[in-house]
């Protein structure tokens, strides 16, 4: 089975913290997404990467930056969190070739106060 | 620009009932759809991937079609189960690798 983990389910952090979120594939996928997810505004894309080091922004960069050192790994990184970037974030993993199936990590519950 | 819809945004029936969800999208050039699962609080659980080319896939109790032509998708859930409550989200792959996601549908199986 593809697993995609997430380093928290729940973290608490004061403004203008550095906050780092963690996301591991073991399925040697080569595309991983950060999306946040808001109530009345679905999931939005933040940041996504198909390849080591390679990294586009998706609809909603501002405030974040992501760090792909490793195929397995992809971080997410609130450079200074605000109280907006309370949010779910959500990790997702897929293959560049077939059918590029999204497989998703259980979530980071991000309260920022 | 792509868009998808999917309604309703709550529906709720009773245990053993047959149920259809809806997705409509609105640029027929897509790659492939795909419908994912969401309990409250957790992530998404993908639970079909349709092809451009396919026209339906099946797993279990539940049968995603595809009509790209007229821009939808449905999901159907054969004989539910209180187990069945949860989101069900669908997305359509464009040109790159990106999603683009519906609203979802909140479904409520009461026993």
């Amino acid at each position: 089975d593809v697993k995609v983990t997430q380093s928290s389910r729940y973290l608490v952090k004061r403004t203008g913290e550095k906050v780092f979120l963690e996301c591991v594939q073991d399925m040697d996928h080569e595309n991983m997404f950060w999306y946040r997810q808001d109530p009345g505004l679905g999931l939005r894309l933040i940041y996504f990467s198909y390849d080591v080091k390679m990294k586009e922004k998706g609809d909603i960069p501002e405030g974040y930056s992501v760090s792909r050192e490793k195929k397995e790994r992809f971080s997410l990184i609130l450079e200074s969190a605000s109280t907006n970037q309370t949010s779910m974030y959500l990790c997702a993993s897929s293959r560049t070739s077939g059918n590029n199936e999204q497989f998703f990590g259980p979530g980071t519950r991000l309260t920022v106060l | 620009k792509q868009e998808v819809t999917q309604i309703p945004a709550a529906l709720s029936v009773p245990e053993g009932e047959n149920l259809v969800l809806n997705c409509s999208f609105t640029d027929s050039a897509i790659y492939n759809l795909q419908w994912f699962r969401q309990d409250p609080g957790k992530g998404l659980t993908s639970l079909l991937l349709i092809q451009s080319s396919q026209r339906e896939q099946t797993s279990g109790r539940l049968n995603a079609s595809l009509d790209k032509s007229s821009g939808r998708s449905t999901l159907y859930i054969a004989a539910s189960q209180p187990g069945d409550s949860a989101t069900y989200l669908c997305a359509v792959r464009g040109r790159g690798y990106q999603l683009i996601w519906g609203a979802g549908t909140k479904l409520i199986i009461k026993p």
